[in-house]
Parts: C-alpha cells; sequence; structure tokens
C-alpha cells in the first residue's frame, strides 16, 4: 500500500526539550512538506523539500530544523526555540518538486507541550 | 504567507441536502484542489482541478475550476452523515508552493 506515514499519532514534550517528528512515503514523489495547524486556522507551510539533501524554509520555519538524506524521509525536528510548540503537524508529498499537480497528506501528529 | 478565502466557514445542514461551498483568491492559479479532513487525521484528497472551466466529480462530489482562475466551487449532493468534517481547498501556480484556504466546517443534522 503506497501512502506517507507519520510517527508517532501522540507526542508529549516537556519545555525546553528537542523533538523529532517522522515522516516517511513511499510513494516515490521527489518532494515533501512539513505544515502545522492550529485550531480553526489553515495550514502553513513551515519546511519544504523538493529534492534529497536539499530543503527551504517555509512560512513558519523558526523554532525548527529539518534533514532530507533520503528521498523517503523528510523529519521535522521542533526544537525548544519554538515558543508555542503545541500544535497538529502534518507532512505531505508530491510527485514533481513544488510545481507538482497534487499533494498528499500523512495522518498527522498531534503535539503537546506539557 | 497567501491564504484563500473559503465560504461559508462553517454550515450546518439536513441529511439529505445539498451542500454548495467555494473558494476565491485575489491571484489566479493554475490547479485548485479539494481535500476533506475528518478531526485528529490528515486531509484526504478529494478532486484535484487543472483547467479552466473544469468539472470533474467523485461520486456525490461535484467540483469546478472557475473560469477566470481566481474561484473553485465543491458541491455535494444528497449529503449524509459521514460527509461530516472540513473541507479545504488549495491552489497551486507552477514554481510556487501550495496555498490553502482556512476550511469550511461541515455538520449534518439527521
Amino acid at each position: 500500500d503506497g501512502g506517507i506515514t507519520q510517527s508517532p499519532k501522540y507526542l508529549f514534550r516537556k519545555e525546553g526539550q528537542n523533538v523529532t517528528l517522522s515522516c516517511e512515503q513511499n510513494l516515490n514523489h521527489d518532494a515533501m512538506y512539513w505544515y502545522r495547524q492550529d485550531p480553526g486556522q489553515g495550514l502553513r507551510l513551515i519546511y519544504y523539500s523538493q529534492i534529497v539533501n536539499d530543503f527551504q524554509k517555509g512560512d513558519i520555519a523558526e523554532g525548527y530544523s529539518v534533514s532530507r538524506e533520503k528521498k523517503e524521509s523528510f523529519p521535522l525536528t521542533v526544537t525548544s526555540a519554538q515558543k508555542n510548540p503545541t500544535a497538529f503537524y502534518l507532512c505531505a508529498s508530491s510527485g514533481r518538486r513544488v510545481s507538482t499537480d497534487t499533494q498528499y497528506f500523512g495522518p498527522g501528529t498531534r503535539l503537546t507541550v506539557l | 504567507g497567501q491564504q484563500l478565502n473559503q465560504s461559508p466557514q462553517s454550515m450546518f445542514i439536513q441529511e439529505g441536502e445539498d451542500v454548495s461551498m467555494n473558494c476565491t483568491s485575489s491571484s489566479i492559479f493554475n490547479t485548485w484542489l479539494w481535500y476533506k479532513q475528518d478531526p485528529g487525521e490528515g486531509p484526504v484528497l478529494l478532486i484535484a482541478l487543472y483547467k479552466a472551466g473544469e468539472l470533474t466529480s467523485n461520486g456525490r462530489l461535484t467540483a469546478q475550476f472557475g473560469i477566470t482562475r481566481k474561484d473553485s466551487f465543491l458541491n455535494i449532493s444528497a449529503s449524509i452523515p459521514s460527509d461530516v468534517g472540513i473541507y479545504f481547498c488549495a491552489g497551486l501556480n507552477y514554481g510556487q508552493n501550495f496555498v490553502f484556504g482556512p476550511g469550511t466546517r461541515l455538520s449534518v443534522l439527521p
């Protein structure tokens, strides 16, 4: 079954800790994305990557970091510098760099800072 | 970043009724996408539109790419309880990132 997986589904973090959210896809897509979703709001782009070993900041990259060492994987680290990290995080992928026609989402990770 | 406008923001309908919602932008797009998101889940792609004026159906769902390329419409016929959720639109221009609307929250009353 082709698709995007995210883990864990729920994540709790103490203030001052870094946490890493996993995203894996087996769709053979070149581009991958991380979005943040807050209640009642649309999706906001954190980081995106069009190709392995390359990534760009989105609209709200401060306090986050990513890596793209493999085509299938695009982990997101939420650092202690992110002031308000509690949110629902969505990973997505698309077929041909940024100008592709469609985008598919993973099931999401809900991060709560205690 | 740029955002799309969606209306209505929320709607309550009776089971069996038809639903209409739209998405507008001040900019033109080459692609329009419609997604449905259930609580606590990721958005699921419903319909993709690639050409101005295009009308595409997916079961009881029909979406249209506006002629001006600045808007898109989604209709749901004969709504059922499982239609409950948030419907997002997204626009795309070549060489740019996807832009998303804030969503329309649909509630279906039995």
